[in-house]
């Protein structure tokens, strides 16, 4: 099957910094989604990017589909983006492959 | 529509006892997909129904696993005879066959086995 990685595992920012995740997927997908995890275990869609760029808010998403890596950017970070952030790339019949999370922690 | 609800938030269960955990899915969703979410790790698939057709079960863990979608809108995942490698967050998702758009995830099932 695809394979899904992220990086960094672990990020800790300051309230105020920028930061960038990436996902790297080992083969041609139809579609990639983000999610943030909150700290009850509920995964919110953030972004349905099959290629280009899409803003929401202070988060923006880039997938480069030949390329087969995407960016999640959180600028201006809060508290309230603290959790943990997968990508998952949607396989045949449209079941989810996720990658293992990036682990963000927003100090005040 | 409150979104994809999930029964119960916690279980805690011995080894050897069977749970059976309930989803309840976004109303006009007809797809409903099961995965199970260890510690540090991503969410991993295990079945899913259209409706209420299982059209895939390969990836349930082993035959002590099973899902049922009676009347293609509740859906029930069973473990029997839990074991304390099966612990771990069982999330549940439901959207519109065709398109990945709109997937919804439960807040989760959390089972501790002791």
């Amino acid at each position: 099957g695809i394979q899904v990685e992220q990086s960094p595992p672990d990020l800790i920012l300051q309230e105020g910094a920028n930061s960038t995740l990436r996902c790297n997927f080992s083969d041609s997908v139809n579609n990639l989604q983000w999610f943030h995890q909150n700290p009850w275990g509920q995964l919110i869609n953030l972004f349905y990017i099959p290629s280009g760029t899409k803003q929401n808010g202070r988060l923006s998403a880039t997938t480069v589909a030949t390329e087969r890596y995407s960016l999640l950017y959180i600028s201006s970070s809060q508290t309230t983006d603290s959790g943990v952030y997968f990508c998952a790339v949607v396989t045949t019949d449209y079941k989810l492959s996720f990658g293992a999370g990036t682990t963000v922690t927003v100090r005040a | 529509d409150t979104g994809v609800s999930q029964n119960p938030r916690h279980k805690i269960t011995k080894r050897g006892q069977n749970v059976t955990f309930r989803c309840d899915p976004i109303s006009e969703h007809n797809r409903l997909y099961w995965y199970r979410q260890t510690l540090g790790q991503g969410p991993e698939f295990l079945t899913y129904f259209q409706n209420e057709a299982q059209l895939e079960k390969s990836r349930l863990l082993s035959d002590r696993f099973s899902a049922e979608r009676p009347k293609g809108s509740f859906s029930t995942l069973e473990i029997q005879r839990t074991e304390q490698g099966d612990s771990a967050m069982y999330l549940c998702a439901s959207s519109l066959a065709g398109t990945a758009y709109g997937y919804t995830f439960g807040s989760g099932t959390r089972l501790t086995v002791v």
